[in-house]
This record gives structure tokens, C-alpha cells and sequence, in this order.
């Protein structure tokens, strides 16, 4: 049964780069038909979808997060990773790596999530 | 960005009601939405995609419709296990997007 983990700093400066990995387990990262994803989650704007990412490396962004997120994947290591640079407490949220199948749709399995907390 | 909008925004039932919640899109989305629960400190768990195919391993009492604009996700008979946060998301426009939640409290 895949499992996704989340880990990283609980705490970012604002105007620093927020850096998590998502470790995946129980099966392979590298199948085609898998979609790799970033959602996050904070009273203020409920869940949001921060992008996604495929085997290939390909990505898909929210259009708003774009300019400052990056995500890739380490097939060797079985690693999600996501990069939000230039924080500020806008981004203070709970963020969960997810999966989807065939195209970035649904998200069957989810890590536990990983609170982050941007605050000088 | 499509928006999602759900009603109500809290229900309170007593174990055996029978529970509808509504969500709608601001655009069309055929039948490209999925529901989820949320208990607290949980991540969310997918219960129903395309509007109405039911997750593996999701009890039946849990079913998912569409009718136009409008999605219901409907529980028959309440069990003490559901009380939760329930919400939609749409797949069918980047970015995807979630509703605001519903939240089934006990009576």
C-alpha cells in the first residue's frame, strides 16, 4: 500500500524559501500514469491546490504560486519535493503531498501533512 | 479560477438521518468532482470522483449525484464514524479548486 510523508521545517522567515519533501513508500514513484501533488491548507483560504507534477517532471502550477514555487522529483530517493520562496504569513498553512492517477484529477492517497508556520 | 460553494455550511444530525450536502461550480465542470472527508488532524480521505463512482473501500451509504450545475453528496444513514468536514473540488479547470467545507456535527 503506497504511503506518503511529509517532512521539513515547522518554522520559515518570512522572505525565505520553504523547502518539504514528500517521501513515498510501498511502491514506486515512477509509474506513468501518477501524478505527484501539493496541496496546503489554512483557516483563511480552506484547501488550495498548489500544483502538481508527473513522472516526466513535467508541472502544472497554480497560476497565482507560480512565479515563486518549484517542484521535482527524485525517482532514486522516492522524493516529492516543493520549493515556495520569498514567504510571507500568507503562507502559514498545514501542506500535504498527494497522489493522482491518469491526470491531475483526484487525490487518492495523501500524506499526513506537515505544519508550517512563517514567523520571524 | 472556477469557484465551488457548498451548503450548508454546518449540518447537525443524530446517528441514522439521512445527510445532502450541495455543492456547486461557478462554471461547467461535467462530472469532473471528487468529495472528500476531513476529521480533525486527518488529511482528507476520497470518498467519491466523478461525480458519483464510489472510492474503493467507502461504505455504501455514502453516494454522490449531479444534476446540471448541482452535486449532492448524500450519506443514507449516518453512522457515529461520519461525523466530519465534508468538501468537493473540481478537476475539470486549472488551478483545481475546493469547496469551502461542510461540516457534520452531532445532534
Amino acid at each position: 500500500q503506497l504511503q506518503l510523508r511529509e517532512s521539513g521545517p515547522g518554522l520559515v522567515k518570512p522572505s525565505e524559501t520553504l523547502s518539504l519533501i514528500c517521501t513515498v513508500s510501498g511502491g514506486p514513484m515512477s509509474t506513468k500514469t501518477y501524478y505527484w501533488g501539493w496541496i496546503r491548507q489554512s483557516p483563511a483560504k480552506g484547501l488550495e491546490w498548489i500544483g502538481s507534477i508527473d513522472y516526466s517532471g513535467s508541472t502544472f502550477y497554480k497560476k497565482s504560486l507560480r512565479s515563486r514555487v518549484t517542484m521535482s522529483l527524485d525517482m532514486s530517493r522516492n522524493h516529492l519535493s516543493l520549493k515556495l520562496s520569498d514567504v510571507t504569513a500568507a503562507d502559514t498553512a498545514v501542506y500535504f503531498c498527494a497522489r493522482s492517477v491518469w491526470s491531475v484529477s483526484w487525490f487518492d492517497i495523501w500524506g499526513q501533512g506537515t505544519r508550517v508556520f512563517v514567523s520571524s | 479560477d472556477i469557484q465551488m460553494t457548498q451548503s450548508p455550511g454546518s449540518v447537525s444530525a443524530s446517528v441514522g438521518d439521512r445527510v445532502v450536502i450541495t455543492c456547486r461550480a461557478s462554471q461547467h465542470i461535467s462530472n469532473w468532482l471528487a468529495w472528500y472527508q476531513q476529521k480533525p488532524g486527518q488529511a482528507p480521505r476520497l470518498l467519491i470522483y466523478s461525480a458519483s463512482t464510489l472510492q474503493s473501500g467507502v461504505p455504501p451509504r455514502f453516494s454522490g449525484s449531479e444534476s446540471g450545475s448541482e452535486f449532492t453528496l448524500t450519506i443514507s444513514s449516518v453512522q457515529p464514524d461520519d461525523f466530519a468536514t465534508y468538501y468537493c473540488q473540481q478537476a475539470n479547470s486549472f488551478p483545481r479548486t475546493f469547496g469551502p467545507g461542510t461540516k457534520v456535527e452531532i445532534k
